[in-house]
């Protein structure tokens, strides 16, 4: 079964400062595809970054980009230039195909000091 | 501790049938939300529900669709007259005291044939 663990359930930074959210995940297959999501107090959960399993190249949204290591099932969450809204939970998700059929990470908190 | 069930994980239904999604919540869990995703978009909040109230339904169409989260059982998301827009991933999550610390379901995917 598959599995996806965010070991992080808090963490802070400063504006402007750079920061990594961490997420692992297991699985058994070759093709799949990860998530990472933003929940901000309004409850909207909105799709920060995609990536598929198969491209080697991390992808990238701006100020948000990912390290994904596949060999080692890491999906990490960079965000640079941290803002005041960038505060929220952010959640790691997994998929096995394109129909969002999604096992999640139990979220990590995201604080932004000013 | 079994995780948010949803069933079922695949639905069809024909234009103009009902539609019922259930959703248990984790064991201690009294808080239930209801979302929407349509394909290429992120998650849309539908409802909140906590035991046998309905808090928040701001994201819910205001015809067709209805949510309930009774005393006993799982909370149940029901469409009525399906329609092919009506065709997308709903997820649930639950939590123990409100959205920090949710959990979410796998999701059942609705298709309108």
């Amino acid at each position: 079964a598959q599995t996806v663990t965010q070991s992080q359930p808090e963490m802070s930074v400063q504006e402007a400062e750079t920061v990594t959210l961490s997420c692992t995940y297991d699985t058994s297959e070759s093709d799949y595809y990860l998530f990472w999501y933003k929940q901000p107090p309004s409850r909207q959960m909105i799709l920060v970054i995609r990536q598929e399993a198969y491209k080697q190249q991390n992808a990238t949204e701006n100020r948000f980009s990912v390290n994904f290591q596949k060999a080692a099932k890491s999906f990490s969450l960079k965000i640079s230039d941290s803002q005041l809204g960038d505060a929220a939970m952010y959640f790691c998700a997994f998929s096995m195909d394109s129909n969002y059929q999604l096992i999640w990470g139990a979220g990590t908190k995201l604080i932004i000091k000013p | 501790n079994a995780g948010v069930m949803q069933n079922p994980r695949h639905l069809v239904r024909r234009r103009g049938q009902e539609a019922r999604l259930r959703c248990s919540p984790m064991k201690g869990h009294s808080h239930v939300y209801w979302y929407r995703q349509l394909p290429e978009e992120g998650l849309k909040f539908m409802v909140y529900l906590q035991k046998e109230n309905i808090i928040d339904e701001s994201g819910m169409p205001k015809e067709r669709f209805s949510a309930e989260f009774p005393k006993e059982g799982p909370s149940i998301l029901r469409i009525q007259q399906v329609v092919r827009g009506d065709s997308a991933a709903y997820f649930c999550a639950s939590s123990p005291r409100g959205l920090e610390g949710a959990f979410f379901g796998q999701g059942t995917r609705l298709t309108v044939v």
